[in-house]
């Protein structure tokens, strides 16, 4: 089965550098994605890492050790509008495109 | 392209009555996928489509109903609706190939007193 874990919320101030941890647990491994949501909107794509490493998008970067079953997003140069839910999600083994989903984790931005 | 659509938006049931939850895509995905999503906790999967007249249950099937007669469209049906089923539904729609990114719909949220 599948087990992924996340903090449910962390605080940060606008301008810093944050951290968010996902830890999984799977059958076989496919991947693991990032995806961000907004307060009553609908989840949005933020990176696919499915090599160990870091890859980098602009101010988001996403980091994966397959042999540790540990990812981290990195969120540089906090922005007010950063506030969301940011979720952890892995592809069961040889099921096909679904995704299961950590519970997310609530990131507030202070002034 | 208007991406992923469902509708309604917001919906209030009474307990025992049933609904239909659309969804349609227009980037010719396969796949298809249902999930619920309550307060502050993740997405669960509740149904999902690998192609036309192909559905499979995920993690939290009971209490629904799906059918995929097109590519485009992806109902959900919700018989003898009970309090426990309120929450807000998310279709997702992703390419055939590889382990490709999934794209949402806007959401519907229901209510059932």
């Amino acid at each position: 089965g599948q087990n992924i874990d996340q903090p449910t919320e962390m605080t940060a101030t606008e301008g810093a550098i944050v951290q968010i941890n996902c830890t999984y647990q799977t059958s076989g491994f496919n991947g693991l994605f990032w995806y961000q949501q907004h307060a009553g909107e609908a989840p949005t794509f933020l990176s696919y890492n499915v090599l160990d490493g870091l890859e980098e998008k602009g101010r988001f970067s996403s980091f994966l050790s397959r042999s540790k079953g540990y990812s981290y997003l990195l969120l540089k140069e906090l922005q007010m509008k950063d506030s969301a839910s940011y979720l952890c999600a892995v592809p069961p083994y040889n099921q096909g495109g679904k995704l299961i989903f950590g519970q997310g984790t609530e990131l507030s931005v202070k002034p | 392209n208007a991406g992923v659509t469902q509708t309604p938006k917001f919906r209030i049931l009474k307990i025992g009555q049933s609904m239909t939850l659309q969804c349609a895509q227009d980037m010719n995905h396969n796949y298809m996928y249902w999930y619920r999503q309550d307060p502050g906790m993740g997405l669960k999967l509740i149904y999902y489509s690998v192609g036309a007249g192909i559905t499979d249950k995920g993690e939290v099937p009971n209490g629904y109903n799906v059918s995929r007669s097109t590519t485009e469209d992806f109902p959900l049906r919700l018989e003898l609706a009970a309090p426990s089923q309120t929450s807000v539904y998310f279709c997702a729609s992703s390419a055939l190939e590889g382990y490709n990114e999934q794209f949402f719909g806007p959401g519907t949220r229901l209510t059932v007193l």
